[in-house]
């Protein structure tokens, strides 16, 4: 079982909606990444949080410590939206080491 | 845009050819990655540098080896390639473990 399991693989919205993408793991962590892939291939980091909410335009990532999930939340979708997002987590004691999901294939049409 | 690239950005190789990757930073940080990803897979560690010289090994680094001899220039090595290191290898920095990464455009390598 992957450590880090992310949920919906892929996701169709209409511009406008309001979308949400999971990311649950299965031991402690010390933060939790999330990352945007562009359709041409490049890496984009959006957020590192270790508790609480953080919020950066549209896009806003919370994380639940105790139940071990985080959510990217994005409002107003929009077509550039479309993307790979991808949650990636560090564990305790392998301070360099990232654990990575799959990722949530995302496409919002107009 | 973090001052990362890659060379070459596209390679087709040969089954037991050596080939080499480089990762170029003009960020000055320390810590330096080489990850690949495939379908079906999360991105997945090969190797890591935390300094010059100073390397580590990731998840999958059977059939890797890596270099780090100044700070902004990081080489990936695969002695003999095989088809199974086809790949899109990425390569990241951070200039501190507890940092957001940046990660670099990407090298897609067809090992045929």
């Amino acid at each position: 079982k992957n450590e880090v399991e992310q949920s919906p693989q892929n996701l169709t919205a209409q511009e406008g909606e309001f979308i949400t993408i999971n990311c649950s793991y299965s031991v402690g962590i010390s933060a939790l990444h999330w990352l945007q892939q562009h359709p041409g291939g490049g890496i984009v980091s959006l957020f590192m949080l270790s508790s609480g909410k953080k919020k950066h335009g549209r896009l806003i990532a919370t994380i639940n410590i105790q139940e071990k999930h985080s959510s990217l939340h994005i409002t107003a979708s929009h077509p550039r939206d479309s993307a790979v997002y991808i949650c990636a987590v560090r564990l305790p004691g392998t301070a360099s080491k990232l654990t990575f999901g799959t990722g949530t294939r995302l496409q919002v049409t107009l | 845009d973090a001052g990362i690239t890659q060379s070459p950005r596209h390679k087709v190789t040969e089954t037991g050819t050596p080939v080499t990757l480089r990762c170029h930073q003009t960020e000055n940080h320390r810590y330096m990655y080489w990850y690949r990803q495939d379908p079906g897979h999360g991105l997945r560690l090969i190797h890591y540098s935390y300094g010059v010289k100073d390397t580590d090994k990731g998840e999958v680094s059977d059939g890797y080896s890596v270099s780090r001899s100044k700070t902004e220039d990081f080489l990936l090595t695969l002695e003999s390639a095989t088809s199974s290191q086809t790949s899109v290898y990425f390569c990241a920095i951070s200039a501190d473990p507890g940092y957001e990464q940046y990660f670099g455009p990407g090298t897609r390598l067809t090992v045929t």
